[in-house]
């Protein structure tokens, strides 16, 4: 059975401060992919990265980043200098092979404040 | 390119009642996840559907169903609501193997 383990349940931090959001991923699966959506207040979940399991680079897109370990099944996230903005609540996800089927696995999520 | 579009937004039933919630996924996908969330559950998958056949089901009773259409739009239907099926509703849609991009919701309180 897949599993995805988000152990902080909110942080709060002060803008520009950097955070790091935890996700640890349990699965079967050889090739799996993993993903963190953002939901702001108004519900919407919305898409940030997809990584799939042979692809351990990791990335940076503006502000953002992800480290992928498979070693350690964590896909972790952080935001470097964080705004206001950032304030939603994230979350990890897990999906095995997507050509059999799109099923999302989530974790429980992390709220995220960011104080000004 | 539209984004996925879900009715209603927001929907008040009774016990007991039925509702119908419907997605319209991005033109040219054809594949159609729902999700419910709720606080104590979190975020848990209903089913999926791809070009009509329903691909993949999650845990949940047969209160739950879907369907749809050969446009790609898709309907879920909640029969003899309870209180516990007050949550909001996602729909997420796919090109069957990329990533997944989800609607606004739909929130039903069931009172």
């Amino acid at each position: 059975a897949q599993k995805v383990t988000q152990a902080q349940t909110e942080i709060s931090v002060v803008e520009k401060e950097d955070v790091t959001l935890d996700c640890v991923y349990e699965t079967r699966d050889t090739t799996y992919y993993l993903f963190w959506y953002k939901q702001p207040p108004s519900g919407e979940l919305v898409f940030l990265i997809r990584r799939n399991s042979f692809d351990e680079q990791n990335e940076i897109s503006g502000r953002y980043s992800w480290n992928f370990q498979k070693s350690t099944s964590s896909f972790n996230f952080t935001i470097t200098a964080s705004q206001v903005v950032d304030s939603a609540v994230y979350f990890c996800a897990l999906s095995g092979l997507m050509e059999y089927g799109n099923k999302l696995v989530f974790g429980a999520g992390t709220i995220l404040r960011v104080k000004s | 390119k539209a984004g996925v579009t879900q009715t209603p937004r927001y929907l008040i039933k009774t016990r007991g009642q039925q509702v119908t919630l419907s997605c319209s996924p991005i033109s040219g996908h054809r594949s159609v996840s729902w999700y419910q969330q709720t606080p104590g559950q979190g975020l848990q998958f209903l089913f999926e559907y791809f070009s009509e056949t329903q691909r993949n089901k999650g845990n949940f009773p047969g209160r739950f169903s879907g369907r749809q259409f050969s446009n790609s739009r898709s309907e879920m239907n909640v029969s003899t609501l309870e209180l516990g099926d007050s949550a909001l509703y996602l729909c997420a849609s796919g090109s069957g193997s990329d990533e997944q991009y989800f609607g606004p919701g739909t929130r039903l309180t069931v009172t």
